[in-house]
């Protein structure tokens, strides 16, 4: 079993659409959880972090369960730019971070 | 935010040549550095994790002896890929943070850009 999963989609959503992401992990331990975004062929950038009171960045949402080990990130009103993969991830013991494979998400006119 | 380069951006090499790259910190002091392989279509997987000045901490199933990993400065961590073979091939990343391994707090990593290394 992976430590992170992630649905890899595609989705592929209209201009203005919402769209939302789920992610589960393994380690019960693990200490932090983060939304990067990795745009094609590029080092991966963090997006926002990830608390169980859930946290909101603009037109980004991300909500953590610890006791489902579920993470989610929500996208409202897309925009095209905001086509690329977005990788959950969970900073375990020692500063590790555990990348998840990615969900695509392309935004379309 | 804090900048991290890589050099070469990309490298195209013969199988058996061994490639170095490097990885920099440019303005704050890495005492932590790690490196990640990406291959296409799969998440970044650890590869290393060096503290500056003792030697690195090498996941399960990465060898030491074929990534010889060097952090001789709290700027400059490199990493060379001895006798690279077409299974080398991958989308090489490192990131750095201000903190060492014994501080339990996050500090973020900041991620270079990457090299992509491909192995003919």
């Amino acid at each position: 079993r992976k430590e992170v999963e992630q649905d890899p989609g595609p989705f592929n959503v209209p201009e203005g659409a919402t769209v939302a992401f789920n992610c589960t992990y393994s380690n019960s331990a693990s200490q932090s959880f983060f939304w990067y975004r990795q745009d094609c062929r590029k080092e991966p950038k963090l997006l926002m972090s990830v608390y169980s009171s859930g946290n909101e960045d603009g037109r980004f949402t991300a909500q953590l369960n610890r006791a489902s080990q579920y993470i989610s990130l929500l996208i409202r009103d897309s925009k095209l730019s905001d086509s690329a993969t977005y990788l959950c991830v969970v900073r375990e013991y020692g500063n590790k971070l555990v990348f998840g494979a990615g969900t695509i998400l392309r935004v379309k006119s | 935010g804090a900048v991290v380069s890589q050099h070469p951006s990309w490298v195209i090499c013969k199988s058996g040549t061994s490639v170095k790259i490097e990885c920099r910190s440019l303005d704050f002091q890495a005492t932590t550095m790690f490196w990640y392989r990406q291959f296409p279509k799969q998440s970044l997987m650890l590869m290393a994790t060096s503290n500056e000045g003792s030697k690195a901490t090498y996941e399960q199933g990465v060898e030491k002896d074929k990534f010889l990993i060097n952090h001789a400065s709290l700027t400059l961590s490199t990493l060379t890929v001895t006798s690279a073979h077409p299974e080398d091939s991958s989308f090489y990343i490192c990131s750095a943070r201000d903190g060492g391994l014994a501080d339990y707090s996050y500090n973020e990593q900041f991620f270079g850009p990457g090299t992509r290394l491909t192995v003919l």
